[in-house]
């Protein structure tokens, strides 16, 4: 069964720090994939990235980058130079290739609380 | 824009009440879904639909059920509330079954007194 654990329930910084999202994911499966999803305070969800687990290349999108590593089975996620605007709680997630219809399990996600 | 919207964002329901949650997507996609979140959890998938009058349960179905009757209409109905269901209800759809990412309504806070 599919598992994804976000140890880190808040954390709070202050505007211009780096901080990493921890994700960290159980599969028995070889074909999955992964996403991150932000909520803000006005509740939808919003996708951020997904990678498939044939594609360990990191990834950077401006201000964020992903870091996948199979070896430890995580999916992190660092902002750089954070902004007031970045506090939402993040979500990762993980699919099966082998599930119908986009099962997807989240992790219970990660709020961050960014202080001006 | 693509946008999924759900008719209410605050919702108070008695113990025993049939409530109807509502989804509207306007995407054309296939497939529609409900999730519940809670804190500490997640969100947990309760119900999708791959196709008009089609469902599969998830992970969490009982005490809720659903309907599809138009593609861009997905349901969610508690037949007899109960306090255990005070939650945030979100809907969400996507274009195919595989694996695509989901676009979101901006939920429904369900309290049940």
């Amino acid at each position: 069964a599919q598992k994804v654990t976000q140890a880190q329930t808040e954390i709070s910084v202050v505007e211009k720090e780096d901080v990493t999202l921890d994700c960290v994911y159980e599969t028995r499966d070889t074909t999955y994939y992964l996403f991150w999803y932000k909520q803000p305070p006005s509740g939808e969800l919003v996708f951020l990235i997904r990678r498939n687990s044939f594609d360990e290349q990191n990834e950077i999108s401006g201000r964020y980058s992903w870091n996948f590593q199979k070896s430890t089975s995580s999916f992190n996620f660092t902002i750089t130079a954070s902004q007031v605007v970045d506090s939402a709680v993040y979500f990762c997630a993980l699919s099966e290739d082998n599930n119908a219809g986009n099962m997807l399990t989240f992790g219970g996600g990660t709020r961050l609380m960014v202080k001006p | 824009d693509v946008k999924v919207t759900q008719s209410s964002r605050y919702l108070v329901k008695r113990t025993g009440e049939k409530v109807f949650l509502e989804c509207v997507q306007d995407m054309d996609h296939e497939n529609m879904f409900w999730y519940r979140q809670d804190p500490g959890l997640g969100l947990r998938l309760i119900y999708f639909s791959y196709d008009v009058k089609m469902k599969e349960k998830g992970d969490i179905p009982e005490g809720y059920s659903v309907s599809r009757e138009k593609k861009e209409r997905f349901s969610l109905i508690l037949e007899s509330a109960s306090t255990n269901q005070t939650s945030m209800y979100l809907c969400a759809s996507s274009l195919w079954a595989t694996n695509e990412k989901l676009f979101f309504g901006s939920g429904t806070q369900l309290s049940v007194l």
